[in-house]
């Protein structure tokens, strides 16, 4: 069936180290999404990128469609990094649907 | 350009009851739909809307039900409270004028969300 796996579920970074995180997914996608979930729960969209390699500022997002994964890059962390990061998957057999991976709890620590 | 809003932040209930979430996407988008988010289940997809018809819905009981009006704000019903109802509920808003394709208009947007405590 349709699936999502992100990986690591815990990341602990000293302030400044760079990071990578992986989304797995099992069928061709229509949509690809990363987010970042703050404390209080909203989601902060940081790249629509179904396909391709994106950059904003310290972050970039790279997904290989054909292997079925996506990689988010992390470098200089700071404190404010911390959270969960969600990578979400619109599959075409799942319409509009985003799906949702269980996520990566980031803590950066000063 | 304001962002999704939801309306109320915070609601709590007693099992049994029902209750209505409202959204209000972003201007121009006329595709909203809804998510749960729980700590055991994690984000789930219950249903989306475009144009006011349900366009696809997830794996959830019928006692979830939605709506959209003409100015496409969205409402979610949960009827019969159970305690398993104890949720974030999150509101997503998109221009879904390419449904399927590789385009930016299938880019969800989400809202603030609504915390239901159900007891």
């Amino acid at each position: 069936g349709i699936q999502v796996e992100q990986s690591p579920p815990d990341l602990i970074l000293q302030e400044g180290a760079n990071s990578t995180l992986r989304c797995n997914f099992s069928d061709s996608v229509n949509n690809l999404q990363w987010f970042h979930q703050n404390p209080w729960g909203q989601l902060i969209n940081l790249f629509y990128i179904p396909s391709g390699t994106k950059q904003n500022g310290r972050l970039s997002a790279t997904t290989v469609a054909t292997e079925r994964y996506s990689l988010l890059y992390i470098s200089s962390s700071q404190t404010t990094d911390s959270g969960v990061y969600f990578c979400a998957v619109g599959f075409n057999q799942a319409g509009t649907a985003l799906i949702f991976g269980k996520g990566t709890t980031l803590s950066v620590s000063s | 350009k304001a962002g999704v809003t939801q309306t109320p932040r915070y609601l709590i209930k007693t099992r049994g009851q029902q209750v209505t979430l409202s959204c209000s996407p972003i201007s121009g988008h006329r595709s909203v739909s809804w998510y749960q988010q729980t700590p055991g289940q994690g984000l789930q997809f219950l249903f989306e809307y475009f144009s006011e018809t349900q366009r696809n819905k997830g794996n959830f009981p019928g006692r979830f039900s939605g709506r959209q009006f003409s100015n496409s704000r969205s409402e979610m019903n949960v009827s019969t409270l159970e305690l398993g109802d104890s949720a974030l509920y999150l509101c997503a808003s998109s221009l879904g004028l390419d449904r399927g394709l590789l385009s930016s208009y299938n880019e969800q947007f989400f809202g603030p969300g609504t915390r239901l405590t159900v007891l």
